[in-house]
């Protein structure tokens, strides 16, 4: 089976710019969870989706963050406008319907924001 | 508020040693799940073990295995027989009904040939 994808693996923007990342986990997987870490910290909970609903937002770190996930597949991730606190590895994991199922992540994406 | 901690932000042990990666957690709750991931340099996180909470029994898969303590709220991670493979970054989670699954801050842990 195909694991969860991110892209792009990579990205460099300067601050004030938009950047969308995109997830595509593994089919078949209602759960989707983005999030993120910065160097040398906890890797910090950002929102979690079921099919295409939110089900927990919480970790959302204000309004210039935007997640989507239409149709309960892919999901993208914007950050609009980038300020340089926003830098990390943004990762995207999902999981199938039950509670006990384990994250299947990706590989990340490395935003720097300058 | 639900929070998972993890005291070791780094280890270094001999190869063949046993390691011991401890983890905490809080929560009010009585019915959850914890895990063990680990990220090796460059790679994917990946999960080690699991455990519900329901379960006395100590979860175990080949040279890893977990010291559950509900009372005392502690999860820890016992690897046997360390191989240079096992050098990554270790994170513990929990898991609340919700489905929302928080990390702890990481051990990074290095095992010496």
């Amino acid at each position: 089976e195909a694991g969860v994808t991110q892209f792009p693996s990579h990205s460099v923007i300067e601050k004030g710019q938009t950047v969308t990342l995109r997830c595509d986990p593994i089919s078949g997987h209602d759960n989707l969870y983005w999030y993120r870490r910065v160097m040398g910290k906890e890797i910090k909970f950002l929102l979690h989706f079921v099919k295409e609903s939110k089900q927990d937002e919480s970790g959302m770190p204000n309004n210039r963050f935007l997640a989507e996930r239409t149709g309960g597949t892919y999901s993208t991730l914007k950050v609009q406008p980038a300020e340089l606190e926003d830098s990390g590895v943004y990762f995207c994991a999902s999981s199938q319907p039950r509670s006990n199922s384990p994250l299947h992540f990706g590989n990340g994406t490395r935003l720097t924001v300058t | 508020a639900q929070t998972v901690t993890q005291s070791q932000p780094e280890m270094s042990v001999q190869e063949a040693e046993t390691v011991t990666l401890s983890c905490t957690y809080d929560t009010s709750e009585s019915n959850y799940y914890l895990f063990w991931y680990k990220q090796p340099p460059s790679r994917q996180m990946i999960l080690v073990i699991r455990q519900e909470a329901y379960k006395q029994q100590n979860a175990t898969e080949n040279r890893f295995s977990v010291n559950f303590q509900k009372a005392a709220k502690s999860f820890s991670l016992k690897i046997s027989d360390s191989q240079l493979g096992d050098t990554a970054m270790y994170f513990c989670a929990f898991m609340n009904r919700d489905d929302k699954i928080i990390f702890g801050k990481g051990t990074r842990l290095h095992i010496l040939p």
